[in-house]
């Protein structure tokens, strides 16, 4: 079966320090992953997606994750946190092809990040 | 310019109802989704929807029927609502393939009482 975990339900970091929003998948094939934030009353952005390639992705407001295949891991970074990173964060894994031109996504069950001032 | 958009955002109604979501993307995606986004914050992938073939999450009721009138749109009908059903519905679209990011409305609070 395939599946995305997200093992942390709340993450707290200080302003200024890093942070790391934590993922793990398991599918069958390539991995097609993503991640999403959604701040509250809000729906989902768009933030990076590891599809092949280089295993460091770059992506929106200067988060990236690395795509680590033998500890089938797809972890959140941020050099420095900003109090506005504070979102709940989803890590989401394509599922097989499943028709009407789509690949539906499964989503974690999200990772509360709070930044500290 | 808004790229997906979802109207109402705020729904109350009684159970027993019959009600409409409607959604719509400028984005030109020939793809579109309807979640459900439980109290636990739970995002669950209820259709897939594009002009050719709909996929229906077999966990969905059949209470639910998305509706398309074109592929700008793909509206979420409900019909004798539950108190279950309360939740947040996002509507959200992509290019047709498993490469594409979705893009996700403001979502709809429906509220059963």
């Amino acid at each position: 079966a395939q599946s995305v975990a997200q093992p942390e339900d709340q993450v707290n970091v200080a302003e200024g320090n890093p942070l790391t929003v934590k993922c793990t998948y398991s599918v069958s094939g390539n991995p097609y992953l993503f991640w999403y934030v959604q701040y509250p009353n809000r729906g989902l952005q768009f933030l990076l997606k590891y599809i092949t390639g280089d295993n460091l992705v770059k992506g929106s407001y200067g988060f990236e994750a690395e795509f680590n295949k033998s500890q089938t891991s797809f972890h959140l970074k941020k050099p420095s946190a900003l109090v506005s990173d504070s979102a709940l964060y989803f890590c989401a894994v394509r599922l097989s092809y499943s028709g009407a031109g789509s690949y539906q996504l499964t989503f974690g069950k999200g990772t509360k990040l709070s930044v500290i001032p | 310019d808004t790229a997906v958009s979802q109207t109402p955002k705020y729904l109350v109604t009684q159970m027993g109802n019959d009600k409409s979501i409607k959604c719509e993307q400028n984005l030109g995606h020939d793809t579109m989704y309807w979640y459900k986004q439980d109290s636990k914050k739970f995002l669950k992938i209820m259709f897939s929807y594009n002009n050719k073939e709909l996929i229906i999450n077999e966990t969905v009721p059949n209470r639910f029927s998305p509706k398309s009138p074109d592929k700008a749109h793909l509206n979420l009908h409900i019909n004798s609502l539950e108190l279950g059903d309360s939740a947040v519905y996002f509507c959200a679209s992509s290019r047709m393939g498993g490469a594409y990011e979705q893009y996700f409305g403001p979502g709809t609070r429906l509220t059963v009482t």
